[in-house]
């Protein structure tokens, strides 16, 4: 158990439609990165936060976007939904002694049918 | 564009046997080189990571060697299991200002151990 906690861990939902992934990081990590995973990409990240601030951004669509609560929490936004965007969806949180150390969540399960 | 080459794709080992992944990176700026191990429905795990100042770190039967000259790093399981069939990642990031460490991924080697 690397800490990192995601909800929900299988979402269903139908093209168009608008969702809202949620991730607690590990304790005392103030920063929090999400990654898409598809079979044919692999893993893409997409943004970074830390302690509430937007710090990097990889290949994050327009239609997606993301924030980080006071609590550290991080919340992944993605609206219009297409049936590209069916993906395993992972958040890791890194901070403490090395900052270079990410350590995954459990992963979010996106079916747009 | 692919910055992290990672082969092969899969990998058949016998159990006891030696399982060898190789990945290859062209940014010189990387500083850093994890591998994860990730089971079906399961995150990435951090298994182990080195840095580009030593040639060799190793961690039980895990073990990364690093070529600085060649930008190449490679995990060898000594001993492999039917436990350690996954998918395994190699990685590299670099620091990019402001508290951002973006790691990049190689696609990925699926393992399979056979008893």
């Amino acid at each position: 158990d690397s800490g990192v906690t995601q909800t929900p861990k299988h979402l269903i939902t139908a093209t168009g439609q608008r969702v809202t992934l949620r991730c607690s990081p590990r304790s005392g990590d103030l920063s929090v990165y999400w990654y898409q995973q598809s079979l044919d990409q692999g893993l893409q990240f997409l943004i970074q936060y830390y302690n509430g601030e937007e710090r990097a951004k990889g290949n994050i669509l327009e239609r997606f976007s993301a924030q980080q609560f006071p609590d550290l929490h991080s919340e992944l936004n993605l609206s219009s939904l297409e049936l590209g965007d069916s993906a395993l969806y992972f958040c890791a949180s890194s901070g403490g002694n090395s900052y270079n150390e990410q350590f995954f969540g459990p992963g979010t399960r996106l079916t747009v049918l | 564009q692919q910055q992290v080459k990672q082969s092969p794709q899969s990998l058949i080992v016998q159990k006891g046997g030696i399982s060898i992944i190789n990945c290859a990176y062209e940014n010189t700026a990387f500083d850093y080189f994890p591998w994860y191990q990730q089971f079906p429905g399961k995150g990435p795990a951090l298994l182990i990571a080195i840095r580009p100042d030593v040639s060799e770190k190793k961690e039980g039967r895990f073990t990364i060697s690093f070529n600085k000259s060649a930008k190449q790093f490679s995990l060898h399981i000594m001993d492999s299991q039917p436990g350690d069939s996954a998918t395994y990642f190699c990685a590299a990031s670099s620091y990019s200002g402001a508290g951002s460490y973006q790691l990049t991924f190689g696609k990925g080697t699926k393992l399979s151990v056979i008893p």
